[in-house]
């Protein structure tokens, strides 16, 4: 079956940096994405990887290793306007989006 | 980014009546859109994948008579719940993907049936 798996919930401090892991298993990919949700609100894209290595997006940063089917979302500078869950979603090979539970991330002062 | 509105945000509506849910993509044609049920506290669960001028793809559980999709145009899509129940309270989102663009989220609707 398809599974993506990431920590149900992160505490970090802010102004710090946390790292927030995905490893997936699919049947085919066609690309990983980063979203981030508030509480009550719909999920905001932040990152896609579909090669491997790191892309860099301000603050945020998303890395990618297809062979090992891994991937982590790096925040750096953490604010309070951080704390949310984030999710992530691998596109299958029927580019299909399948997604994980997400992390909730608790930023404290 | 691309921008999908999703109206209305907020519906409360008595048992046994019907809701209808509008997503459109204002600045972009969607060739896909996709419509998510979200319960508090869990991770998006997709219900269907409906393309413009054809019948939508119900994933497996959701009654197709109870949610009816319909994708009219390349820039809208309604999601109608009939003859809602209680249980039938979530947050619902589309979403909407032109091409092989990842998915724009809409910002949400949240049903309570009372």
């Amino acid at each position: 079956g398809q599974n993506i798996d990431q920590p149900t919930e992160m505490t970090a401090t802010e102004g710090a940096i946390v790292q927030i892991n995905c490893t997936y298993q699919t049947s085919g990919f066609n690309g990983l994405f980063w979203y981030q949700q508030h509480a009550g609100e719909a999920p905001t894209f932040l990152s896609y990887n579909v090669l491997d290595g790191l892309e860099e997006k301000g603050r945020f940063s998303s890395f990618l290793s297809r062979s090992k089917g891994y991937s982590y979302l790096l925040l750096k500078e953490l604010q309070m306007k951080d704390s949310a869950s984030y999710l992530c979603a691998v596109r299958d090979g029927n580019y299909q989006l399948i997604w994980g539970a997400g992390t909730k991330l608790i930023i404290k002062p | 980014g691309a921008v999908v509105s999703q109206h209305p945000s907020r519906v409360i509506c008595k048992s046994g009546t019907s809701v209808k849910i509008e997503c459109r993509s204002l600045d972009f044609q969607a060739t896909t859109m996709f419509w998510y049920r979200q319960f508090p506290k869990q991770s998006l669960m997709l219900m269907a994948t409906s393309n413009e001028g054809s019948k939508a793809t119900y994933e497996q559980g959701v009654e197709k008579d109870k949610f009816l999709i319909n994708h009219a145009s390349l820039t809208l899509s309604t999601l109608t719940v009939t003859s809602a129940h209680p249980e039938d309270s979530s947050f619902y989102i589309c979403s909407a993907r032109t091409g092989e663009t990842e998915a724009f989220f809409g910002q949400g609707t949240r049903l309570t049936v009372v």
